[in-house]
């Protein structure tokens, strides 16, 4: 079954710096996904890799995939305050189309 | 496109009462999805259809959940005898095709007395 485990869990950093965050999973994974979650809010997708390799950008954040390491990364360039939020990691398995997430990345963002 | 959409947005209930929510997904999307959100936790899947056909359940959906879908658009998911470990957020998702992104509605937050 598959199990996926991101870190860190917390996140504090301060504006113009850059970091990444880790998604690690348990079994060969047909497809990841990365979503942002405001306080309160409900999940907004922001990217979907499909293959070996794969590397996506929108703005600040970059999202990358090594399925023979079974990690995908999402890196933050130049971070702003309205970068913060949590960060979730979900891939599929075995042609399922459930996802199964991390149990999240919260981070805050600091001028 | 007006996104998905779940009703009620807030739902406080006494244990033992059923409840039943509503997910409206973007109009053609033909899949609808279920999932369970608990406090710092990332969602967990419970449900998904393809058109009106129920194709995968999850363990956590027991007896006492039941989820419909009856003419391939709108979805309904029923909690029977509400227990306090239900309380969660219970969110709703819809997609084109099985390869894209899944879109999350607002959600429904349950809370059980």
């Amino acid at each position: 079954e598959l199990k996926v485990e991101q870190n860190p869990l917390f996140l504090s950093m301060q504006e113009g710096k850059n970091y990444t965050i880790y998604c690690n999973y348990s079994t060969t994974s047909d497809r990841l996904y990365w979503y942002r979650q405001d306080p309160g809010k409900s999940l907004e997708s922001l990217f979907v890799l499909l293959s070996n390799g794969a590397v996506k950008q929108e703005g600040r954040l970059m999202a990358s995939l090594d399925t023979k390491a079974r990690l995908s990364t999402l890196h933050i360039t130049a971070a702003v305050h309205d970068l913060s939020a949590t960060y979730f990691c979900a891939g599929t398995q075995g042609g399922s189309e459930k996802l199964v997430f991390g149990k999240g990345t919260k981070l805050t963002v600091n001028p | 496109d007006t996104g998905v959409s779940q009703d009620p947005r807030h739902k406080i209930t006494k244990r033992g009462q059923n409840v039943t929510f509503r997910c409206d997904p973007i109009s053609e999307h033909n899949r609808l999805y279920w999932y369970r959100q608990t406090l710092g936790q990332g969602p967990e899947f419970l449900t998904y259809f393809q058109n009106e056909a129920q194709l995968e359940k999850s363990r956590l959906l027991s007896d006492r959940f039941s989820a419909e879908r009856p003419k391939g658009s709108f979805s309904t998911l029923e909690i029977q005898r509400t227990e306090q470990g239900d309380s969660a957020m219970y969110l709703c998702a819809s997609s084109l095709d099985p390869v894209n992104e899944q879109f999350f509605g607002p959600g429904t937050r349950l809370t059980v007395l």
